[in-house]
């Protein structure tokens, strides 16, 4: 059974940076082809791809997030971490973790997301 | 940057009706090497996070019922949801996993008439 769940500090300040555990089951980050992608929504809006990470290491991100991500795994540990340097307000949004099967890029089982509040 | 665009945003729709979804790519998302489109459907119910229905334009994810049909190639993609279901009523979005960066449509809204 595959599981994934999210976690993250709930409320930061503008300027800090913001750092997200995904956490899972049911499968491994050493299996050729499997990966972690990670996705965020506003409140009332849509879905927004930010980056993935792959068995072998490769990582992939979002070039209109610029320099700010970074994603990492620890494979023995069932982990995916993404850190998001210099948040403002319109980082404000749920952030999802999900798996990626086969290399193909889609996202088959999703953790149940974290909420994420960026306040003065 | 490859851009989704989906039509309707939101549709009314009684039970029992077929509902057409529209995902629109703005660069062909169809394999030369294997001849598949790289298109992906995802159903969003309020309060949850996203469910895959659809991968690779056409193929059903284990487990989802078949009444919901996904088709198209190159650019043109559609999602139909067959004698639509109460528990059908949700938020669908179109993905394309043909390049990086992953990108998705806006989204449609199938709300009860």
């Amino acid at each position: 059974q595959v599981t994934l769940k999210e976690s993250g500090p709930g409320i930061l300040q503008p300027s800090q940076t913001l750092s997200l555990t995904c956490t899972f089951s049911g499968f491994s980050l050493s299996t050729y082809g499997m990966g972690v992608g990670w996705i965020r929504q506003p409140s009332g809006k849509g879905l927004e791809w930010l980056a993935n990470i792959w068995w072998d290491d490769d990582k992939y991100y979002n070039p209109s997030l610029k320099n700010r991500l970074t994603i990492s795994k620890d494979t023995s540990n069932n982990q995916a971490f993404l850190k998001i340097t210099n948040v403002d307000t319109a980082d404000t949004a749920t952030y999802y973790c999900a798996r990626i099967p086969r290399e193909l890029d889609y996202f088959d089982y999703w953790g149940q997301g974290v909420m994420v509040t960026v306040s003065s | 940057d490859i851009v989704m665009t989906q039509s309707p945003s939101s549709l009314a729709v009684s039970a029992g009706e077929t509902v057409t979804i529209n995902c629109k790519s703005s660069q062909s998302l169809l394999s030369s090497g294997n001849q598949k489109n790289y298109l992906a459907w995802y159903q969003q119910k309020p309060g949850q996070s996203p469910k895959l229905l659809i991968y690779l334009a056409s193929t059903r994810e284990s487990g989802v019922p078949d009444r919901f049909i996904g088709s198209g190639s190159g650019t043109d993609f559609t999602l139909t949801i067959s004698s639509v279901q109460a528990e059908d009523l949700a938020d669908y979005y179109c993905q394309q996993h043909y390049s990086y960066p992953d990108t998705f449509g806006a989204g449609t809204k199938l709300e009860l008439k």
